[in-house]
Protein backbone atom coordinates (compact mmCIF):
# COMPACT_ATOMS: atom_id res chain seq x y z
CA UNK A 1 0.00 0.00 0.00
CA UNK A 2 0.94 3.18 -0.40
CA UNK A 3 1.08 6.09 2.10
CA UNK A 4 1.58 9.96 2.93
CA UNK A 5 1.46 10.69 6.29
CA UNK A 6 2.08 14.27 7.55
CA UNK A 7 1.14 14.06 11.56
CA UNK A 8 0.94 17.46 12.05
CA UNK A 9 -2.49 18.36 11.54
CA UNK A 10 -1.66 22.34 12.11
CA UNK A 11 1.17 23.96 13.86
CA UNK A 12 1.47 27.53 14.93
CA UNK A 13 4.64 29.39 15.34
CA UNK A 14 5.64 33.58 16.07
CA UNK A 15 7.17 35.18 13.53
CA UNK A 16 11.02 33.86 13.08
CA UNK A 17 11.01 31.09 15.13
CA UNK A 18 12.33 27.52 12.79
CA UNK A 19 9.70 25.06 12.18
CA UNK A 20 9.84 21.84 10.50
CA UNK A 21 7.42 20.47 9.08
CA UNK A 22 7.37 15.87 8.76
CA UNK A 23 6.31 13.91 5.73
CA UNK A 24 6.57 10.17 6.12
CA UNK A 25 5.45 7.95 2.97
CA UNK A 26 5.37 4.21 2.28
CA UNK A 27 5.76 2.78 -1.22
CA UNK A 28 6.67 -0.63 -2.17
CA UNK A 29 8.23 0.86 -5.60
CA UNK A 30 12.05 1.70 -5.94
CA UNK A 31 11.79 4.27 -8.55
CA UNK A 32 9.34 7.30 -7.24
CA UNK A 33 9.27 11.16 -6.96
CA UNK A 34 8.48 13.35 -3.18
CA UNK A 35 6.78 16.97 -3.13
CA UNK A 36 6.12 19.52 -1.24
CA UNK A 37 3.28 22.17 -2.36
CA UNK A 38 2.24 25.15 -0.31
CA UNK A 39 -1.25 26.63 -0.90
CA UNK A 40 -1.95 29.54 0.75
CA UNK A 41 -5.01 31.20 1.76
CA UNK A 42 -5.77 32.33 -1.59
CA UNK A 43 -6.42 29.21 -2.56
CA UNK A 44 -3.81 28.45 -5.57
CA UNK A 45 -1.37 25.64 -4.97
CA UNK A 46 2.27 26.63 -5.31
CA UNK A 47 4.77 23.55 -6.22
CA UNK A 48 8.33 24.15 -3.73
CA UNK A 49 10.55 21.08 -4.36
CA UNK A 50 10.60 17.54 -6.15
CA UNK A 51 12.88 14.91 -5.10
CA UNK A 52 13.61 11.65 -6.50
CA UNK A 53 14.50 8.70 -4.86
CA UNK A 54 17.91 8.35 -5.95
CA UNK A 55 18.68 11.33 -4.89
CA UNK A 56 19.26 11.75 -0.90
CA UNK A 57 20.75 15.49 -1.24
CA UNK A 58 19.28 17.46 1.11
CA UNK A 59 18.57 20.60 -0.59
CA UNK A 60 18.21 24.65 0.49
CA UNK A 61 16.64 27.36 -1.08
CA UNK A 62 16.29 30.25 0.76
CA UNK A 63 14.87 30.05 4.01
CA UNK A 64 13.34 26.84 3.23
CA UNK A 65 15.33 23.21 3.60
CA UNK A 66 14.66 19.66 2.72
CA UNK A 67 15.83 17.30 4.48
CA UNK A 68 15.54 13.28 2.58
CA UNK A 69 16.11 10.51 4.73
CA UNK A 70 15.32 7.36 2.43
CA UNK A 71 16.32 4.47 5.98
CA UNK A 72 13.03 6.39 7.67
CA UNK A 73 10.85 7.44 4.51
CA UNK A 74 10.83 10.33 5.57
CA UNK A 75 11.35 14.30 3.80
CA UNK A 76 10.74 17.00 6.13
CA UNK A 77 10.83 20.37 5.17
CA UNK A 78 11.94 23.27 7.15
CA UNK A 79 11.33 26.77 7.33
CA UNK A 80 14.14 28.91 9.04
CA UNK A 81 13.08 32.57 10.28
CA UNK A 82 9.51 32.10 9.44
CA UNK A 83 7.69 34.83 8.17
CA UNK A 84 3.84 35.77 8.14
CA UNK A 85 3.44 35.10 4.59
CA UNK A 86 4.89 31.79 5.03
CA UNK A 87 1.27 30.85 6.65
CA UNK A 88 -0.30 28.13 4.37
CA UNK A 89 -1.42 24.43 4.37
CA UNK A 90 1.91 22.44 3.15
CA UNK A 91 0.86 19.57 1.55
CA UNK A 92 3.77 16.97 1.21
CA UNK A 93 3.10 14.20 -1.68
CA UNK A 94 4.55 10.98 -3.27
CA UNK A 95 4.80 9.93 -7.12
CA UNK A 96 6.10 6.28 -8.49
CA UNK A 97 7.40 5.51 -11.58
CA UNK A 98 3.91 3.83 -12.05
CA UNK A 99 2.47 6.80 -12.00
CA UNK A 100 0.68 6.03 -8.62
CA UNK A 101 0.25 9.54 -6.69
CA UNK A 102 -0.86 10.05 -3.19
CA UNK A 103 -0.82 13.03 -1.25
CA UNK A 104 -0.42 14.00 2.82
CA UNK A 105 -3.76 15.49 4.32
CA UNK A 106 -1.83 18.74 4.92
CA UNK A 107 -0.16 20.73 7.19
CA UNK A 108 -1.63 24.04 8.26
CA UNK A 109 0.92 26.38 9.38
CA UNK A 110 0.13 29.81 10.84
CA UNK A 111 3.06 31.94 11.70
CA UNK A 112 1.93 34.80 13.80
CA UNK A 113 3.55 38.20 13.98
CA UNK B 1 5.86 35.93 -15.82
CA UNK B 2 4.87 32.74 -17.71
CA UNK B 3 1.35 31.19 -16.50
CA UNK B 4 -0.80 28.17 -16.61
CA UNK B 5 -4.36 29.40 -17.69
CA UNK B 6 -7.59 27.80 -16.51
CA UNK B 7 -10.96 28.51 -17.75
CA UNK B 8 -13.52 28.72 -16.79
CA UNK B 9 -12.47 30.07 -13.13
CA UNK B 10 -15.79 28.86 -11.66
CA UNK B 11 -18.82 27.15 -13.37
CA UNK B 12 -21.49 25.82 -11.85
CA UNK B 13 -23.92 23.27 -13.73
CA UNK B 14 -26.51 20.75 -13.27
CA UNK B 15 -26.38 17.30 -12.55
CA UNK B 16 -26.09 14.86 -15.70
CA UNK B 17 -24.68 18.18 -17.89
CA UNK B 18 -21.50 17.74 -19.41
CA UNK B 19 -18.70 19.66 -18.32
CA UNK B 20 -15.42 20.80 -19.83
CA UNK B 21 -12.64 22.50 -18.13
CA UNK B 22 -9.53 23.72 -20.28
CA UNK B 23 -6.01 24.28 -19.34
CA UNK B 24 -3.09 25.99 -21.75
CA UNK B 25 -0.19 25.08 -20.33
CA UNK B 26 2.87 27.34 -20.51
CA UNK B 27 4.66 27.08 -23.97
CA UNK B 28 7.61 24.48 -23.85
CA UNK B 29 6.58 22.60 -20.55
CA UNK B 30 5.96 18.74 -21.83
CA UNK B 31 4.25 17.39 -18.62
CA UNK B 32 0.73 18.76 -17.52
CA UNK B 33 -1.50 17.47 -14.67
CA UNK B 34 -4.63 17.67 -13.56
CA UNK B 35 -5.68 17.51 -10.01
CA UNK B 36 -9.15 17.38 -8.17
CA UNK B 37 -9.03 18.79 -4.81
CA UNK B 38 -12.31 18.75 -2.69
CA UNK B 39 -12.74 18.98 1.56
CA UNK B 40 -13.20 14.96 1.97
CA UNK B 41 -10.64 13.89 -0.37
CA UNK B 42 -8.09 16.61 -0.04
CA UNK B 43 -5.82 16.83 -3.17
CA UNK B 44 -5.76 13.65 -5.61
CA UNK B 45 -4.07 13.46 -8.98
CA UNK B 46 -6.72 12.47 -11.62
CA UNK B 47 -4.05 12.62 -14.85
CA UNK B 48 -0.73 13.23 -16.15
CA UNK B 49 0.87 13.83 -19.82
CA UNK B 50 4.31 14.33 -20.80
CA UNK B 51 4.52 15.15 -24.50
CA UNK B 52 0.84 14.98 -25.13
CA UNK B 53 0.84 11.39 -24.02
CA UNK B 54 -1.09 9.67 -21.14
CA UNK B 55 0.93 8.36 -18.60
CA UNK B 56 -1.53 7.61 -16.29
CA UNK B 57 -5.25 8.23 -15.52
CA UNK B 58 -5.55 5.53 -12.89
CA UNK B 59 -6.33 8.39 -10.45
CA UNK B 60 -10.11 9.14 -12.97
CA UNK B 61 -13.08 7.27 -12.52
CA UNK B 62 -13.17 6.39 -16.23
CA UNK B 63 -16.64 5.86 -16.29
CA UNK B 64 -17.20 9.71 -16.76
CA UNK B 65 -13.93 11.58 -16.60
CA UNK B 66 -11.98 11.90 -19.47
CA UNK B 67 -8.57 13.91 -20.06
CA UNK B 68 -6.93 14.54 -23.25
CA UNK B 69 -4.33 17.04 -25.25
CA UNK B 70 -5.64 17.45 -28.46
CA UNK B 71 -2.24 19.56 -29.01
CA UNK B 72 0.85 20.92 -27.10
CA UNK B 73 -1.27 24.34 -26.07
CA UNK B 74 -4.34 22.84 -24.66
CA UNK B 75 -5.32 20.35 -22.46
CA UNK B 76 -9.14 19.16 -21.30
CA UNK B 77 -10.76 17.39 -18.65
CA UNK B 78 -14.49 16.36 -19.37
CA UNK B 79 -16.93 14.56 -16.88
CA UNK B 80 -20.19 13.38 -18.53
CA UNK B 81 -22.46 13.27 -17.08
CA UNK B 82 -21.65 15.35 -14.08
CA UNK B 83 -22.61 14.36 -10.24
CA UNK B 84 -23.07 16.55 -7.38
CA UNK B 85 -20.14 14.50 -5.58
CA UNK B 86 -17.74 15.93 -8.43
CA UNK B 87 -18.02 19.30 -6.71
CA UNK B 88 -14.14 20.48 -6.10
CA UNK B 89 -11.80 22.41 -7.36
CA UNK B 90 -9.93 21.47 -10.64
CA UNK B 91 -5.82 22.23 -11.28
CA UNK B 92 -3.71 21.83 -14.07
CA UNK B 93 -0.80 22.15 -13.40
CA UNK B 94 2.67 21.85 -16.59
CA UNK B 95 6.10 20.94 -16.15
CA UNK B 96 9.41 20.99 -17.82
CA UNK B 97 12.75 19.05 -17.98
CA UNK B 98 13.53 16.40 -16.46
CA UNK B 99 16.40 15.09 -13.99
CA UNK B 100 17.45 18.17 -11.72
CA UNK B 101 16.10 20.63 -14.61
CA UNK B 102 12.65 20.93 -13.53
CA UNK B 103 9.75 23.07 -12.56
CA UNK B 104 6.07 22.89 -11.85
CA UNK B 105 3.79 25.75 -12.41
CA UNK B 106 -0.07 25.83 -11.21
CA UNK B 107 -2.99 27.19 -12.40
CA UNK B 108 -5.71 29.28 -10.53
CA UNK B 109 -8.21 26.08 -10.79
CA UNK B 110 -11.63 26.02 -11.87
CA UNK B 111 -13.95 25.85 -9.18
CA UNK B 112 -16.56 23.15 -10.24
CA UNK B 113 -20.64 23.22 -8.57
CA UNK B 114 -22.71 20.54 -9.76
CA UNK B 115 -26.07 21.19 -8.45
Amino acid sequence: AQKVTQAQTEISVVEKEDVTLDCVYETRDTTYYLFWYKQPPSGELVFLIRRNSFDEQNEISGRYSWNFQKSTSSFNFTITASQVVDSAVYFCALLTNAGKSTFGDGTTLTVKP
Amino acid sequence: DARVTQTPRHKVTEMGQEVTMRCQPILGHNTVFWYRQTMMQGLELLAYFRNRAPLDDSGMPKDRFSAEMPDATLATLKIQPSEPRDSAVYFCASGSGQGESYGYTFGSGTRLTVV
